[in-house]
């Protein structure tokens, strides 16, 4: 089973704050690759598909970057609506563990 | 409107079965992959299988942790997803969701597994 590492597993961050999380697969998985962000008691949803893909609708602050094994998510500067939980995922596979962005 | 629905969820002793499903609507149901995903209460997200179109072979793939016990099932007429689930332990405690495997996410449906 490929296995997905997600670090750092949370970070605190002020607003405005450039936040980048990493992604890294245990094999190559081509451009397979989604973000989600998940608040509390919610469903996730989806930020970014196919690595670098921003879903319509997604402010343009967010973006995606990666292929293969090692992936990375952006946020260019933080809005107070940001603070949430982040998740990869190999497309119908495995989430990376989060990160949790908190407000420092 | 795109939407996804899950039922089935409960109290279930260590042992027991149940079985969820999930009613699609407002997309092409029988092209989809879809996906059941669970999160255990203060985790993260696991994935938990995951089952094909009938156009692209509708074979099925599990996590380890449930490969044996559950079972992914669709019935495009129905456009439902199920997930059968067996031999229940009480770390199977869980919201689940089913997903198209992108944009498209049920509210979830809380298992308990507990004497």
């Amino acid at each position: 089973d490929i296995q997905m590492t997600q670090s750092p597993s949370s970070l605190s961050a002020s607003v405005g704050d450039r936040v980048t999380i990493t992604c890294r697969a245990s094999q190559s998985i081509s451009s397979d690759l989604n973000w989600y962000q998940q608040k509390p008691g919610k469903a996730p949803n989806l930020l970014i598909y196919a690595a670098s893909s921003l879903r319509s609708g997604v402010p343009s602050g967010f973006s995606g970057s990666g292929s293969g094994t090692d992936f990375t998510l952006t946020i260019s500067s933080l809005q107070p609506e940001d603070f949430a939980t982040y998740y990869c995922q190999q497309t119908h596979g495995t989430f990376g563990q989060g990160t949790k962005v908190e407000i420092k | 409107e795109v939407q996804l629905v899950e039922s089935g969820g409960g109290l279930v002793k260590p042992g027991g079965s149940l079985r969820l499903s999930c009613a699609a609507s407002g997309f092409a149901f029988s092209n989809a992959w879809m996906s059941w995903v669970r999160q255990a209460p203060g985790k993260g997200l696991e994935w938990v299988g995951r089952i094909k179109s009938k156009t692209d072979g509708g074979t099925t793939d599990y996590a380890a942790p449930v490969k044996g016990r559950f079972s992914i099932s669709r019935d495009d007429s129905k456009n439902t997803l199920y997930l059968q689930m067996n031999s229940l332990k009480t770390e199977d405690t869980a919201v689940y969701y089913c997903s198209d495997g992108l944009a498209v996410w049920g509210q979830g449906t809380t298992v308990t597994v507990s004497s």
